[in-house]
């Protein structure tokens, strides 16, 4: 099955910095989604976006639509300890198929060192 | 409280036989779905579910069976014919197809 290009894969940061990553996509999609996943539990959705260039933040957390409509971005603004976990999007082709599966990036593992 | 659970958290078999994990939600969402998440990789559709009795085949259904009777219940059978049945599985749902997934906490099957 396709699977999204995310980036970096994993990434240490000192508390309190910023952290960026991306998600990119050969093809085009209607939604995007961030999720975060702690050690053995399920992915918890952090941001949705639904339309290109939209902008949604929550808390410190702030996500993008790509204008293009093939990629998407999520920061985290002054990173704490619990922001360690590992990061997820997953988007949802446009497609006239009928199906409207999501497809999941291969995740950005993120370490806060205090 | 509103919500997904799944059951067992942890599920240790033999080889050879044929096992079935318990997903429920109380959310009144009508798609139901099934992934496979081995360390490394995102996550792989298994099977999912647009509305009850009804389910489709996902990217990696060969040696899974669902069922949806009921629309809060989306049990996922892994069979002797999984080869590697070793995996955390999760469950999600949502409101409709197009909408955005909400994910269970996840059970982990070990066979041994």
């Amino acid at each position: 099955g396709q699977q999204l290009n995310q980036s970096p894969q994993s990434m240490f940061i000192q508390e309190g910095e910023d952290v960026s990553m991306n998600c990119t996509s050969s093809s085009i999609f209607n939604t995007w989604l961030w999720y975060k996943q702690d050690p053995g539990e399920g992915p918890v959705l952090l941001i949705a976006l639904y339309k290109a260039g939209e902008l949604t933040s929550n808390g410190r957390l702030t996500a993008q639509f790509g204008i293009t409509r093939k990629d998407s971005f999520l920061n985290i603004s002054a990173s704490i300890p619990s922001d360690v976990g590992i990061y997820f999007c997953a988007g949802q082709p446009s497609t006239t198929s009928g199906t409207y599966k999501y497809i999941f990036g291969t995740g950005t593992r993120l370490k806060v060192l205090a | 409280d509103g919500g997904i659970t799944q059951s067992p958290k942890y599920l240790f078999r033999k080889e050879g036989q044929n096992v079935t994990l318990s997903c429920e939600q109380n959310l009144n969402h009508d798609a139901m779905y099934w992934y496979r998440q081995d360390p490394g990789q995102g996550l792989r559709l298994i099977y999912y579910s647009q509305i009850v009795n009804d389910f489709q085949k996902g990217d990696i259904a060969e040696g899974y069976s669902v069922s949806r009777e009921k629309k809060e219940s989306f049990p996922l059978t892994v069979t002797s014919a999984q080869k590697n049945p070793t995996a955390f599985y999760l469950c999600a749902s949502s409101i409709t197809s197009w909408n955005e997934q909400f994910f269970g906490p996840g059970t982990r099957l070990t066979v041994l």
